[in-house]
Formats: C-alpha cells, sequence, structure tokens
C-alpha cells in the first residue's frame, strides 16, 4: 500500500543546531507539503513543492528550508534551531489538480532545547 | 493571508449527544475539507464540501458548506467515544494549499 512516512518520530536537539526531518512517500504524488502544529494555531505551512526541483515558502517559512530532488523525498532542514521551532511537524502529499485529498505523514516531535 | 477560525476550541459530552462544530472565514474559499486527528497521528481527511450550500452525509456526521462558501459546520448526532478527537477544518485555494483552522477539540464520555 502507498504511504506517507516521517522520520525520526521523536528529536531532540540544542540550539544552534542543523537539523533535517525526512519525509518519503510512495503515493507518486506532485505536490508535498509541510506543516508545523502548535496547541492553538492548528497546521501552519511552512514549505511546499510541486515537483521535482520545485519549492515555495509558506506563510511560516523563515529559519527553515527544503529540497525536492525526486518524488518521492521532500527534506525539511532547520538551519539552526530556535526554541520557538519546538513544535511537531507533518509532512503531507497531494496528487496534482483539482481537489485532491492531502495525505499526511505521523508526523515529527521536535524539542529544542 | 486567509484565516480560518474555529469554534468552539473544545467540546466535551456525555455519549449520545449532539454537537456542532463550527467554522467561519472572512475569505471565501474554493473548497472546504475536514479532517479527524487522533493523538499521536496525522489529520485523515472526511470530506470535501465544494459548493455554496452543500450538504454532504457520512453516517452520523453532517458537513454543511455556507451559501458564499466562507463557513462550514460539522453536526454529529448520538456522538459515540470513537468521535474523540480533534476536528480540523480546511479551505483549499490555488495550488492546493490547505489554510487550516485552529482546530476543535472533542471529548465523548461513555
Amino acid at each position: 500500500d502507498a504511504e506517507i512516512t516521517q522520520s525520526p518520530r521523536h528529536k531532540i536537539t540544542e540550539t544552534g543546531r542543523q537539523v533535517t526531518l525526512a519525509c518519503h512517500q510512495t503515493w507518486n504524488h506532485n505536490n508535498m507539503f509541510w506543516y508545523r502544529q502548535d496547541l492553538g494555531h492548528g497546521l501552519r505551512l511552512i514549505h511546499y513543492s510541486y515537483g521535482v526541483q520545485d519549492t515555495n515558502k509558506g506563510e511560516v517559512s523563515d529559519g527553515y528550508s527544503v529540497s525536492r530532488s525526486n518524488t518521492e523525498d521532500l527534506p525539511l532542514t532547520l538551519e539552526s534551531a530556535a526554541s520557538s521551532q519546538t513544535s511537531v511537524y507533518f509532512c503531507a502529499s497531494s496528487a496534482s489538480g483539482g481537489l485532491t485529498e492531502a495525505f499526511f505523514g505521523q508526523g515529527t516531535r521536535l524539542t529544542v532545547v | 493571508t486567509q484565516l480560518l477560525e474555529q469554534s468552539p476550541q473544545f467540546l466535551s459530552i456525555q455519549e449520545g449527544e449532539n454537537l456542532t462544530v463550527y467554522c467561519n472565514s472572512s475569505s471565501v474559499f474554493s473548497s472546504l475539507q475536514w479532517y479527524r486527528q487522533e493523538p499521536g497521528e496525522g489529520p485523515v481527511l472526511l470530506v470535501t464540501v465544494v459548493t455554496g450550500g452543500e450538504v454532504k452525509k457520512l453516517k452520523r456526521l453532517t458537513f454543511q458548506f455556507g451559501d458564499a462558501r466562507k463557513d462550514s459546520s460539522l453536526h454529529i448526532t448520538a456522538a459515540q467515544p470513537g468521535d474523540t478527537g480533534l476536528y480540523l477544518c480546511a479551505g483549499g485555494a490555488a495550488g492546493n494549499k490547505l489554510t487550516f483552522g485552529g482546530g476543535t477539540r472533542v471529548l465523548v464520555k461513555p
């Protein structure tokens, strides 16, 4: 069965360190998204991609970057982790065109100490 | 930036009672989706509504899209403990980008 997986599920890192969160999907979807979820804010879009070599900034992109070298993967990098980036991160993918369902990974809980 | 506000933020009811969750915006959306999220999991799509005034039913869940496509509601009839979870509305825009509301946490007590 097709799926979308995130790793690691839990990560503790120190302030100032670079951290990369992995997202891998086997749906063969062109669209991939990264969100962060914090209490009271729902899900906020960090970055998204519509295909290989395409990346775009979302509403809360400062301090984050992504790259899309293939269809399956969209890693999210925190350049220099800050305590404000402690959150649960979700990756999602969807098919191109029209109204499509977004499939979410199980999330990565990141703590920056 | 398009914003979606959900109310209430938290709802605790007894099994068998009915509940309604609201999702409101000052912006028009091309579509509105409802997701349910359980602890430790990602959101899972329940329904998509696209036409103003549209009503969709999924067993005991009824979803409505406002005539002006700015608001939506989710009504659960005779709630069961299995309905417990975080309910999220999401407005669809160009490029399949979704704008999420803050979520409504529902607790159904047996």
